[in-house]
């Protein structure tokens, strides 16, 4: 069974300045996705990127970029110039690519200071 | 696009009743939705896979029987927890998987449960 891990239970950062979030897993496949789901306290789920693991290249949304390392199973979220409303619960999560069928990791609290 | 609604956003009912919560993809369609459980300040937990037309899979240690599940439509996904009772309170969050198949899931806005 795939598992994610993320080992930074809580995260801060002053407000316009970089952070970056960390991910590792554990799979015996070669093909997969990769997910970064962003959680406010409103609780709605929010895609923040997405990475297919077969492309080498780095996902990249705007201020929102990953550091896929295949080999290493680490999948890392950078949040550059943070605002405010950057703040929220942020979850790892492992996508099958049969089934679709997504394991999160235990999540990450962004606190951004002004 | 890819807006997923969830009804009710909150629900108390007493302990041995039934409670039914909806799940709907408002601008797209979906072969695949997927029910979650979340506990306070905890992760997202995978309780079933509800495919349109057939049977949901459920997960490991999820009692089949109590949480129901229907996926009539391209474009809604039921679950009914029976007899509930108070242990089962907890956030119930849908998510589906656009049609044609984009392996991404866009998830509801979630839904409340109290038992009491």
């Amino acid at each position: 069974a795939q598992t994610v891990t993320q080992s930074q239970p809580e995260m801060s950062v002053q407000e316009a300045e970089t952070v970056t979030l960390s991910c590792t897993y554990d799979t015996s496949e070669s093909d997969y996705y990769l997910f970064w789901y962003k959680q406010p306290p409103s609780r709605q789920m929010i895609l923040v990127i997405r990475q297919e693991a077969y492309k080498q290249q780095n996902a990249t949304e705007n201020r929102f970029s990953v550091n896929f390392q295949k080999a290493a199973k680490s999948f890392s979220l950078k949040i550059s110039d943070s605002q405010l409303g950057d703040a929220a619960m942020y979850f790892c999560a492992y996508g099958e690519t049969s089934g679709s069928r997504l394991t999160f990791g235990e999540g990450t609290q962004l606190t951004v200071n002004p | 696009g890819a807006v997923v609604s969830q009804h009710p956003s909150w629900v108390i009912c007493k302990s041995g009743t039934s409670v039914k919560i909806e799940c709907r993809s408002l601008d797209f369609q979906a072969t695949t939705m997927f029910w979650y459980r979340q506990f306070p300040k905890q992760s997202l937990m995978l309780m079933a896979t509800s495919n349109e037309g057939s049977k949901a899979t459920y997960e490991q240690g999820v009692e089949k029987d109590k949480f129901l599940i229907n996926h009539a439509s391209l474009t809604l996904s039921t679950l009914t927890v029976t007899s509930a009772h108070p242990e089962d309170s907890s956030f119930y969050i849908c998510s589906a998987e656009r049609v044609p198949f984009t392996d991404t899931q866009y998830f509801g806005p979630g839904t409340r449960l109290t038992v009491l």
